[in-house]
């Protein structure tokens, strides 16, 4: 089974639509990620949270939500889903730098391929 | 502005070549630096992490290398083989301020040919 499971693998959706996208992990990571991809552009970070209780804007997070609610799940929203959302949506998690001192790398899931029309 | 860059965007070579991948990145104030790997529909493997103490690191046929001072990493891949072939991707983490931020590159696309 994989580590980082996200939930689902493709979604196709017409505009205005509220959208879920779920990600659950079991490596018992702290820190939690969710990017989309796009072509020419690259990952770009919407939210991460460091812990349960911790939730944190990036870089594109107008018109997403999110929520933590376990450690082992990150939950990613679109409550009125546009057509330039169409993109490849990541999740990804982390170990705490703090328990080994150093910056940990990030573990991804597959994607969700998410076409909104 | 931070970026990270890659070049070559693609690249094509018969199996059984070295090859060098180029990633570099504007900002000296560097934590870390991860090389990852994406296959179609897939996800990103995380490959190598060199941490900004460190030169390079190694695992098997790959190693990777970091030098603050010109801001530039190269991954290199020894006898390349056809399974190599997907997209590789460098992320810098760098400070910003009092944070810090994963500044992302847009991928070495690599295709060996049998």
């Amino acid at each position: 089974d994989a580590d980082v499971t996200q939930t689902p693998r493709n979604r196709i959706t017409k505009t205005g639509k509220r959208i879920m996208l779920e990600c659950s992990q079991t490596k018992g990571h702290d820190r939690m990620y969710w990017y989309r991809q796009d072509p020419g552009l690259g990952l770009r970070l919407i939210y991460y949270s460091f812990d349960v209780k911790d939730i944190n804007k990036g870089e594109i997070s107008d018109g997403y939500s999110v929520s933590r609610q376990a450690q082992a799940k990150f939950s990613l929203s679109l409550e009125s889903a546009i057509p330039n959302q169409t993109a490849l949506y990541f999740c990804a998690t982390s170990e705490s730098p703090y328990s080994r001192g150093t910056e940990q790398p990030q573990h991804f899931g597959d994607g969700t391929r998410l076409s909104i029309l | 502005k931070q970026e990270v860059t890659q070049i070559p965007a693609a690249l094509s070579v018969p199996e059984g070549e070295n090859l060098v991948l180029n990633c570099s990145f504007t900002d000296s104030a560097i934590y870390n630096l991860q090389w990852f790997r994406q296959d179609p529909g897939k996800g990103l493997t995380s490959l190598l992490l060199i941490q900004s103490s460190q030169r390079e690191q190694t695992s098997g046929r790959l190693n990777a290398s970091l030098d603050k001072s010109s801001g530039r990493s190269t991954l290199y891949i020894a006898a390349s083989q056809p399974g190599d072939s997907a997209t590789y991707l460098c992320a810098a983490l760098l400070r910003t301020g009092n944070n810090r931020k994963l500044i992302w590159g847009l991928g070495t696309s690599l295709a060996v040919n049998p």
